[in-house]
């Protein structure tokens, strides 16, 4: 069976830092192109970042670019995000999820809340 | 990257069929194959319908169906029941090789 399971959330303070990580079983993650993507609470999915099997390619959104860093550890099967300088707005539940080759998210983690509070 | 537009909600009765829209432009929707829709029940993640504009993964029920025209994808709900009533997001590859989501919509089954 398949497993996507994230965790790191909770709650930072606005200019913090958090890691997020993602530990994927069922499936070889070497071989898999991985996303960061996020819900804020009432809110609709938002695409945050990607990056490929081998690390060497990665995208961001504008409204993280500069601030989070996705990343991964193949031989640890994980997937991260660091995430810093965070805002307010950045209060939501951030998903691990593969992407398929034809540009899909086949496996979803169960998510984990990221609060930025004071 | 703008969100693609999907309605934000819409309601059907046990067994009618509704169709969702989602509007994207010719760097997105319009120019890919690559549309897929996803089902997400309160409190849980998103899950998988539809893939490549009109595929089902295996074991997504017959009941929906993905297609394009133009700029605009949509999926339809048939014989709709009261387990479809969830929210819906559409997603389409970039030109910019990025993903973007729809806006969301709401199905209520009355």
């Amino acid at each position: 069976d398949v497993q996507v399971v994230e965790s790191g959330g909770g709650l930072v303070q606005p200019g913090g830092s958090l890691r997020l990580s993602c530990v994927v079983s069922g499936f070889t993650l070497s071989g898999s192109e991985m996303n960061w993507v996020r819900q804020a609470p009432g809110k609709g999915l938002e695409w945050l970042s990607y990056i490929s099997s081998s690390g060497s390619t990665i995208y961001y959104a504008d409204s993280v670019k500069g601030r989070f860093t996705i990343s991964r550890d193949n031989a640890k099967n994980s997937l991260y995000l660091q995430m810093n300088s965070l805002r307010v707005e950045d209060t939501a539940v951030y998903y691990c999820a593969r992407r398929a080759p034809s540009n899909y998210f086949d496996y979803w983690g169960q998510g984990t809340l990221v609060t930025v509070s004071s | 990257q703008s969100a693609l537009t999907q309605p934000a909600s819409v309601s059907g009765s046990p067994g009618q069929s509704i169709t969702i829209s989602c509007t994207g432009t010719s760097s997105d929707v319009g120019g890919y194959n690559y549309v897929s829709w996803y089902q997400q029940h309160p409190g849980k993640a998103p899950k998988l319908m539809i893939y490549d504009v009109t595929n089902r993964p295996s074991g997504v029920s017959n009941r929906f169906s993905g297609s394009k025209s133009g700029n605009t994808a949509s999926l339809t709900l048939s014989g709709l029941q009261a387990e479809d009533e969830a929210d819906y997001y559409c997603s389409s590859y970039t030109r910019s090789n990025t993903q973007v989501f729809g806006t969301g919509t709401k199905v209520t089954v009355l």
